[in-house]
């Protein structure tokens, strides 16, 4: 988990696999990103969830949210060896700040 | 198309030496710009974000300093260079009341 106590920096799978990170948040938001950073890119938004959603799913990634424990889930499904990245979740502080979270780095495996 | 162009691409200074590092975004009128630091297999810093022209605030200041001369325009400076400072720099801009982010390419720096 990027943040919290159980901090899961990185993931090896095969490719196929699926894959599930979660990110705990401890500034009030209403908004959480996800973004993907590829070796030596800036990060690209991949999903953005919002406090009334529970759940927002975008092709194969599926975002969570639970605000009352402040923490966020991202997975891949049918993960390819293109996922292979450091995804970071981050809080929207109203346009004024995007917090980040540690990161996890995913490797995929052909 | 809006586009978000920085620049240099990569630079080498001594410590001690000047930087400038700059940042256009094409295509979109009075947005949001931001300054993001990141260390080698670090997470992301936001450093600086502006609203409007002129008007720049500080989130983390690392010795660092940041203009916005034009409203497309966004610059990170310092007179003097630390070896802290390398690192990735990346400039990120998105609209008011929206929370789609779009990030730069970004400038690699490495402080000898």
């Amino acid at each position: 988990s990027q943040w919290g106590e159980e901090n899961l920096q990185a993931l090896s799978i095969q490719e196929g696999e699926d894959v599930t990170m979660n990110c705990s948040y401890k500034t009030y938001t209403t908004v959480v990103q996800w973004y993907r950073q590829k070796s030596g890119k800036g990060p690209a938004q991949l999903i953005l969830i919002r406090s009334n959603e529970r759940e927002k799913r975008s092709g194969r990634l599926r975002a969570t949210l639970d605000t009352s424990s402040q923490s966020s889930s991202l997975s891949i499904t049918g993960t390819l060896a293109t996922d292979t990245a450091v995804y970071f979740c981050a809080t929207d502080q109203g346009g004024r700040a995007l917090i980040f979270g540690t990161g996890t780095t995913v490797s995929v495996s052909p | 198309a809006q586009t978000i162009h920085q620049w240099p691409v990569a630079e080498i200074k001594a410590v001690g030496s000047p930087l400038s590092l700059g940042c256009t975004i094409k295509g979109k009128s009075s947005p949001n710009l931001y300054w993001y630091w990141q260390a080698t297999g670090g997470t992301l810093q936001q450093l600086f974000y502006s609203i409007t022209v002129g008007q720049v605030e500080s989130v983390v200041q690392l010795n660092l300093s940041a203009s916005r001369p034009k409203d497309d325009q966004f610059i990170l400076s310092t007179e003097k260079l630390l070896l802290s400072h390398s690192g990735f720099y990346l400039c990120a801009w998105s609209l008011p009341r929206n929370s789609d982010y779009t990030f730069g390419s970004g400038t690699r720096l490495l402080v000898i």
